[in-house]
């Protein structure tokens, strides 16, 4: 067991460019889970999936963000035409299913996105 | 709409101390709730997860506990080191959405030599 992997760890991008990242979850986790986190504050939720279906998007995801799961495993948050609000921390977690256990969420190291 | 507050929101102890970090929420309809640790520019490591149905969990020298009715849980931390400098947050996920967490904006603690 590895860990949930987020790639890249920073990323620097000028305004107006779309920007990927990629979250490997832990390898039996079916649940997986977007967050943002700015400076000061908690992570926000942004959005989950159970396999490949994304079952819940914030209002927090314009329709700027996309995200996938193409195949149930690994995920990526596409932001097309970044903005300086988009700078944060984005967070990826991991799961199983409510009804297999505590369903305890286990984070990655997380994105670091600054956008000039 | 659930709320996650903490308090204090910054917190500074001399190594050794025992310490309590407090956690309120305002829908006491949750299914779990998590404390997780942050070191900066880092992560969430998951400390200790308290079902609904428990009153408590303890890991080593933390012990964490839930009042679901009051809406409060406290995260105790006994004989505080310096490596326990770190920012600690506190996620409740409810039973209806059943899927996200909703987190508070955390406790900054350093602790001193």
């Amino acid at each position: 067991d590895t860990g949930v992997s987020q790639d890249p760890r920073h990323k620097i991008t000028k305004r107006g460019q779309n920007v990927t990242f990629r979250c490997d979850p832990i390898s039996e986790h079916n649940r997986l889970y977007w967050y943002r986190q700015t400076l000061g504050q908690g992570p926000e939720f942004l959005t989950y999936f159970q396999n490949e279906a994304q079952l819940e998007k914030s209002r927090l995801l314009s329709d700027r963000f996309s995200a996938e799961r193409p195949k149930g495993s690994f995920s990526t948050l596409e932001i097309q035409r970044t903005e300086q609000g988009d700078s944060a921390m984005y967070l990826c977690a991991s799961s199983l299913a409510l009804g297999t256990g505590k369903a305890e969420q286990y984070f990655g190291p997380g994105t670091r996105l600054t956008v000039t | 709409k659930q709320e996650v507050t903490q308090i204090p929101a910054a917190l500074s102890v001399p190594e050794g101390e025992n310490l309590v970090l407090n956690c309120s929420f305002t829908d006491s309809a949750i299914y779990n709730l998590q404390w997780f640790r942050q070191d900066p520019g880092k992560g969430l490591t998951s400390l200790l997860l308290i079902q609904s149905s428990q009153r408590e969990q303890t890991s080593g020298r933390l012990n964490a506990s839930l009042d679901k009715s009051s809406g409060r849980s406290t995260l105790y931390i006994a004989a505080s080191q310096p490596g326990d400098s770190a920012t600690y947050l506190c996620a409740v996920r409810n039973t209806g959405t059943a899927s996200k967490l909703t987190f508070g904006t955390g406790t900054r603690l350093q602790v001193t030599l």
